[in-house]
This record gives C-alpha cells, structure tokens and sequence, in this order.
C-alpha cells in the first residue's frame, strides 16, 4: 500500500490564489522530504528538499517566496504555491525515503494543479 | 556534473516478449540505482534497485543488470503484459537525493 500520502490530488483555482499541498508519511517519520515538479511527457524536477524544524534548501531558479514549503512535523510537509498564477499549473509530486538516508525514495500520488 | 542517461525514449513490445531500458550515469559517488515506475496521473512507484556492489538483482519479472565498469545499469521486463505499458525512470541517489533519467514510454501490445 501507499506510504507516502499527498492531498489534494486535483485543484482548479484562480489566478492570484494561493493553494496548498500536503504530503504525509504514513507509516514511517520522515526529516526529509522532496518536492518535485512534473509537466507533461518530462521527467520530474526537483524543486526544493523540505528538512523538519529548520529552512528548506531550493534548488536553483526556484522561487523561495512562490514556492513556500513548511515541516512542521516529523510526518507532515506542506507546499504553499503563493499567488499562482497559469505558468504555475503542473504536477507536483513528494517524496520522503521511507528507510531514510541514501534509500530510494517513496512518491506521493501527485497534485494536479490547474490555474485559470 | 550528476547526469543519468536514459535510452531509448520510447519502446514498443509485443505481449510477452523482453522490455529492456538502458540507462549510464558519470558521477561514481551514487549510494543507490532505483527504478520508478509511473502511470499517467500517478506518482512514481518505487519497481526495483540495486547497489553499486551488486551486478544484478531479480524481483518477479523485472531485472535490473548493474554493470560498475561502465557505469552503466538496465531494466529487463520479461514477459511483458500490456499491464506494464507506463513510464519508466531509472535514477541514481547521491546522499539524499535522486537524480532521474528522461524516461522511457513502454507500450506493450496483445
């Protein structure tokens, strides 16, 4: 079954709108977790590595204040797409390494997000 | 620079015969070779890997032949259903972190 858990798995919004993601580790803690983004036919790009209880590192040209990610628990990290605008619609998909460390990582089912 | 080559990009098989999926990287530092398994709409599925010290690993019908010397590393479908039809990424893990390859659209025909 899933380990990793991401919601909302669609969402349609307005330009300007701020939206947010969640993604949770079912079974296991997670310090790290990864946010990707995915458009269409393309292989996934990492955006940003998302650590519990300090800062999450960008990768470069990812915007920090578009792109707001949140690790409040060891459980629970949240992608906040700020003021979305449509070159923001795509995928976006998490990860967290379910045994930890250097181990393949476990995906969310991913979240279509669709700005109109 | 971390880069994993991924051929070919597309492949079309016929139902029961051999997927094969070939991919190379640069960086001998990668901790982990994993294989991801994506269906449209869906997040990638962790199929299968291997470690650097391992030259092969068996899971059902996929295998995955790692090859050290020439930094090279392959998926083998055997007997390939049209269930497999999906995008397939190898992937390399350098600490914490993947490195995907482009993908590979497999088509598997009855």
């Amino acid at each position: 079954g899933a380990v990793v858990s991401q919601h909302p798995s669609w969402v349609i919004c307005k330009s300007g709108t701020s939206v947010k993601i969640e993604c949770r580790s079912l079974d296991f803690q997670a310090t790290t977790m990864f946010w990707y983004r995915q458009f269409p036919k393309q292989s996934l790009m990492l955006m940003a590595t998302s650590n519990e209880g300090s800062k999450a590192t960008y990768e470069q040209g990812v915007e920090k204040d578009k792109f707001l990610i949140n690790h409040a628990s060891l459980t629970l990290s949240t992608l906040t797409v700020t003021s979305a605008h449509p070159e923001d619609s795509s995928f976006y998909i998490c990860s967290a390494p379910r045994f930890g460390g250097t181990q393949p990582q476990h995906f969310g089912d991913g979240t279509r997000l669709s700005i109109l | 620079q971390q880069q994993v080559k991924q051929s070919p990009q597309s492949l079309i098989v016929q139902k029961g015969g051999i997927s094969i999926i070939n991919c190379a990287y640069e960086n001998t530092a990668f901790d982990y070779f994993p294989w991801y398994q994506q269906f449209p709409g869906k997040g990638p599925a962790l199929l299968i890997a291997i470690r650097p010290d391992v030259s092969e690993k068996k899971e059902g019908r996929f295998t995955i032949s790692f090859n050290k010397s020439a930094k090279q590393f392959s998926l083998h479908i055997m007997d390939s259903q049209p269930g497999d039809s999906a995008t397939y990424f190898c992937a390399a893990i350098n600490t914490d972190k993947l490195i995907f390859g482009t993908g590979t659209r497999l088509q598997v025909f009855p």
